[in-house]
């Protein structure tokens, strides 16, 4: 079964501070890995993609395990800005079908 | 920047009738699809289409939907006979090989 896992949330942090979010998914064969952030009753806009060697874009640091299964997402320095829900986003037969992870929502704290 | 266009933002229709949802995809991008959302709940796959044909659909995509590209712009999805649970948010998506996929902001589906 194809299924995304993600920590349940909802985060509450002060403004500066380091938050990780954790994802989990299932198909061993899926291929490619994203991260998108989603406003409240607004479309998923990316965030970044996930490589292998783990990314870094700014304050946001991708990280990917594939014998583990495991995506995670760091940012750095969280600004009120960062509030919204990461949706992490697996890529199952070749960019067919995507699969996205319930999200795990942040709120970030002045 | 290019987006992904739909239309209507907002689409109220009465149960059993027909509703169809338009997209304009990125010009250049040959994979689209379709996504939902329930209100409160995680974004779901539909269905993905390239060439003029479907490539992939989820046990959501039942004999009750259905996808079109028309001419060389439009993508649309046909609901038939609606149920209340059909009421979402109906994302469409676009993309170029090996890329991500841009969403366009949706369209509100009201079913009473």
């Amino acid at each position: 079964r194809k299924e995304v896992e993600q920590d349940p949330g909802p985060f509450n942090v002060p403004e500066g501070a380091t938050v990780a979010f954790n994802c989990t998914y299932s198909n061993s064969a899926s291929q490619s890995f994203f991260w998108y952030r989603q406003d409240c009753r607004k479309e998923p806009k990316l965030l970044m993609s996930v490589y292998s060697s783990g990314n870094e874009d700014g304050r946001f640091t991708a990280q990917l395990n594939r014998a583990s299964q495991y995506i995670s997402l760091l940012i750095r320095d969280s600004k009120l800005s960062d509030s919204a829900t990461y949706l992490c986003v697996v890529n199952y037969n070749y960019g067919q079908n995507f699969v996205f992870g319930p999200g795990t929502r942040l709120s970030v704290l002045p | 920047e290019p987006e992904v266009t739909q239309t209507p933002s907002h689409q109220v229709t009465q149960m059993g009738q027909e509703v169809i949802l338009r997209c304009v995809p990125i010009s250049n991008h040959l994979y689209f699809y379709w996504y939902r959302q329930i209100l409160g709940q995680k974004v779901e796959f539909l269905v993905s289409f390239y060439n003029n044909e479907i490539s992939e659909k989820s046990e959501i995509f039942d004999d009750q939907f259905s996808v079109e590209r028309p001419d060389g712009s439009n993508f649309t999805l046909k609901i038939r006979s609606t149920k209340l649970e059909d009421s979402a948010m109906y994302f469409c998506a676009s993309r170029r090989l090996g890329q991500p996929q841009h969403f366009g902001d949706g369209t509100r589906l009201s079913i009473l």
